[in-house]
């Protein structure tokens, strides 16, 4: 079946700006993760939806960051006023309902000029 | 705070030969210890994981090895092949649903 997608596959934008990252899951996961992996490093968790529960935030590094996901589907992750910092590729992965396996989508590469 | 170390950072390894992968974690509350392998371009993919029941697991030619006293656990790759060359994250989370805390990564290169 289909796997995790996500778009823009890259984006260049330039500082200043705000950008919207997508993830579709995939189809029945309830749970869905945002994180990011910078040059040559391992991957920062960003937030966490599960169901119908409040969102775990708690990995956002600032209030220029946000996400939202309707009901168990499609993920937006917002990023405003954009700063070189923010450069990264940006993982999206979903996971079963009460399971571990967390299957990952291949990636925004957002580079801030 | 880094809470899963990883090492080494890049390996180079003779095609036929054994990688090994170490990590090292914090927190005694994680309970679920997966390996990923990624390709330049491409998403992590699970590789293997393990739980702290059980002290090694065997999947193939990949292999975890867990020592829970010791709060270390490595991945070894026997008869590695030029494909196995890819960058390998393990990882840690609490109990189900939660978040994945990543080492930072090794770079294997395996040559023929």
């Amino acid at each position: 079946g289909a796997g995790v997608s996500q778009s823009p596959s890259n984006k260049v934008t330039e500082k200043g700006k705000d950008v919207e990252l997508r993830c579709d899951p995939i189809s029945g996961h309830t749970a869905l993760y945002w994180y990011r992996q910078r040059l040559g490093q391992g991957l920062e968790f960003l937030i966490y939806f599960q169901g119908n529960s409040a969102p775990d935030k708690s990995g956002l590094p600032s209030d220029r960051f946000s996400a939202e996901r309707t009901g168990e589907s499609v993920s937006t992750l917002t990023i405003q006023r954009t700063q070189q910092e923010d450069s990264a590729v940006y993982l999206c992965a979903s996971s079963p309902d009460l399971t571990d396996t967390q299957y990952f989508g291949p990636g925004t590469r957002l580079t801030v000029l | 705070q880094q809470q899963v170390k990883q090492s080494p950072q890049s390996l180079i390894v003779q095609k036929g030969g054994i990688s090994i992968i170490n990590c090292a974690y914090e927190n005694t509350a994680f309970d679920y210890f997966p390996w990923y392998q990624q390709f330049p371009g491409k998403g992590p993919a699970l590789l293997i994981a393990i739980r702290p029941d059980v002290s090694e697991k065997k999947e193939g030619r990949f292999t975890i090895s867990f020592n829970k006293s010791a709060k270390q656990f490595s991945l070894h790759i026997m008869d590695s092949q030029p494909g196995d060359s890819a960058t390998y994250f393990c990882a840690a989370s609490k109990p189900s649903g939660s978040r994945l805390t990543f080492g930072e990564g090794t770079q294997l290169t395996v040559n023929p």
